[in-house]
């Protein structure tokens, strides 16, 4: 199993970034993904699932980031994105992406994380 | 939403030490607590499920104790290899929620 986060990078207060999760080595439409967050000496946030595609692909969202950030799948490709959208400096942080274990519903494989700066 | 607090945030351990990371939640997880390990620039590596199983594939050198709100992951014989960052998360109630890390030193 592999996670591959991209598309982060510097971006200015107010704009959108869309990060990829590249995963390979399971039946990606078979298990939900989710997106984690750790800013700068900070600990690990949960920012949001999507459950898998047989399980409707519904969506979820922590609090911080509910209204402002969206996930989707693409089961041709084994990409999930996240969409943010109206970022803020407290957004600067790591962004991991996980496969969910449907054994147990928590976060087994991680990817390796890509950073986004929010500043102007 | 569970806190759980881990301690400490940084050791320092000779090579063939004992060391012990705690996690403690403000309520009771059952045995719902999971154990992680990142190195820097690496993917985090799942090492310890429900409190005190692991992860097949994962050195035995590494175990799991407790259950409801205080939890412990030990190193034995720590070893180079072993320097990361170690969390717990919790996986009994929504939202997830992860201890603030403990960096390992060799």
């Amino acid at each position: 199993v592999q996670l591959v986060e991209s598309g982060g990078g510097l971006v200015k207060p107010g704009r959108s970034l869309r990060l990829s999760c590249t995963a390979s080595g399971f039946s990606f439409p078979d298990d939900a993904l989710s997106w984690f967050r750790q800013a700068p000496g900070k600990g690990l946030e949960w920012v949001g699932f999507i459950r898998s595609t047989p399980a409707g692909g519904e969506t979820e969202f922590g609090a911080s980031v509910r209204g402002r950030f969206t996930i989707s799948r693409d089961d041709s490709k084994n990409i999930a994105y996240l969409q943010m959208d109206s970022l803020n400096t407290d957004d600067s942080a790591v962004y991991y992406c996980t496969r969910v274990f449907r054994g147990g519903w928590y976060p087994d494989y991680w990817g390796q994380g890509t950073l986004v700066t929010v500043s102007s | 939403e569970t806190t759980l607090t881990q301690s400490p945030a940084f050791l320092s351990a000779a090579p063939g030490d004992r060391v012990n990371i705690s996690c403690r939640a403000d309520q009771d997880l059952d045995d719902d607590l999971n154990w992680y390990q990142r190195k820097p620039g690496e993917a985090a590596i799942f090492i310890i499920q429900d409190a005190s199983t692991l992860v097949p594939g994962i050195s035995p050198r590494f175990s799991g104790s407790g259950y409801g709100t205080d939890f412990t992951l030990t190193i034995n014989n720590i070893q180079s290899e072993d320097a990361a960052y170690y969390f717990c998360l919790q996986h009994d109630n929504f939202p997830w929620t992860f201890g603030q890390g403990t960096k390992v030193e060799i």
